[in-house]
This record gives structure tokens, sequence and C-alpha cells, in this order.
């Protein structure tokens, strides 16, 4: 298995624009993690999938930022419109059953 | 809320010590813990899971122990090598997605 795929690796955009992050988890894993990682706060959860309906979405920071699962296979975080306070890492990961989190890469995204 | 505490913040030893890396937990009603390694600009690798019913888990140098009652964990890492160098966060998981510590960077000196 290819493990827990994001894209961009890195983003850097201007303040204002529409920013995607892409995750693909492992397959047969019905859980997907959206978490932050900033120095100041460390990783923070921001949202949750179980079976592609999301379950918990409180530490989503404002209603700027959203994320879809349409399929057990792709999950997107949207945050629309962005500022320089977002730049920070964005890790997904996936588990089955909620034991043994696997994470991807990340995404380093820069807002100027 | 659960909270996860790790001591000390940052660790510098020369090669070839053991060492032992402290997180504590604020809730004891876990279903597991994880040990990961997040080494610079890079993602979080997994080095051990604890389930809640057992005592510990041992993978080559590592060795991770869990005392629920207490809420504390460690990460024995013995004859520590320059390569163990990296950020080790500590994670629980109980009724809600894993709660991370802001981890423990340790340095090994050869």
């Amino acid at each position: 298995d290819a493990g827990v795929i994001q894209s961009p690796r890195h983003e850097v955009t201007e303040m204002g624009q529409e920013v995607t992050l892409r995750c693909k988890p492992i397959s047969g894993h019905d859980y997907l993690f959206w978490y932050r990682q900033t120095m100041m706060r460390g990783l923070e959860l921001l949202i949750y999938f179980n079976n592609n309906v999301p379950i918990d979405d409180s530490g989503m920071p404002e209603d700027r930022f959203s994320a879809k699962m349409p399929n057990a296979s792709f999950s997107t975080l949207k945050i629309q419109p962005s500022e320089p306070r977002d730049s920070a890492v964005y890790f997904c990961a996936s588990s089955f059953t909620n034991y043994g989190y696997t994470f991807g890469s990340g995404t380093r995204l820069t807002v100027v | 809320k659960q909270e996860v505490t790790q001591i000390p913040a940052a660790l510098s030893v020369p090669e070839g010590e053991n060492l032992v890396l402290n997180c504590s937990f604020t809730d004891s009603a876990i279903y597991n813990l994880q040990w990961f390694r997040q080494d610079p600009g890079k993602g979080l690798t997994s080095l051990l899971l604890i389930q809640s019913s057992q005592r510990e888990q041992t993978s080559g140098r590592l060795n991770a122990s869990l005392d629920k009652s207490s809420g504390r964990s460690t990460l024995y890492i013995a004859a520590s090598q320059p390569g163990d160098s990296a950020t080790y966060l500590c994670a629980v998981a109980g009724n809600t997605p894993l709660v991370f510590g802001k981890g423990t960077r340790l340095s090994v000196i050869a």
C-alpha cells in the first residue's frame, strides 16, 4: 500500500485566494482525519470522518474552512478565503476502527 | 477534555546513552496510546502503539510502557544513536480521535 497520499506537498498562495488540499486514505480504512500543525499549538484535530460522514468538525477554526469526503478514497480540505494565520502544515491521517493512525506527509501551506 | 503533556520539551544526550521520554494524560479512559517520530519538515512515523489493556510494547531499541491508572507513558530508547535525533510525539485515543502532546525534541550528539 502506498500509504496516505496528500497533495500538494507545498502550497504558497496570496491572502484571499482559495486553497484546496487533497488526501487519499489507505484503502479499507474507515476513518479519515485532518490535523493542523503549528509551532505554537502543536497538532490539532480539525475534522474527522467515519465511513465518509463528517463526525466532528468542532476543530475547524472558522467558516472559511470546509472539508468533504465524497467517497472512501478521497477527501478535500478547502480554505476560502485564505489568510496569513492559516499558514501551517496540514496533515491527513486514516485508520481502521479508530485504531493505529497512519499519517500522510503533509501539505505545507504558506499564505502571503 | 483530554490533555497530553510531554516532558522534557527538549533533550540533548551523548551517543550511547539510554534515555526516557515522558508523557502524561489527564483522562485515563483511553483506548490506546501511540508514539510517533517526526523528522524536521517531515510527516509522522508511528513507532509503537499500546492498547489500553497492555502494559508495554517493544520494537528494537524502543520500549514503551503504559500506566493507564496514573495517566502516564514512557518511551525508553536504548543505546541512543545520532540517527535517533527527531521530535517524539505521544498521542492518546479515547472515545475521541488522537490527542497529541507537543513533543520532545531529541538531539543525540556523536
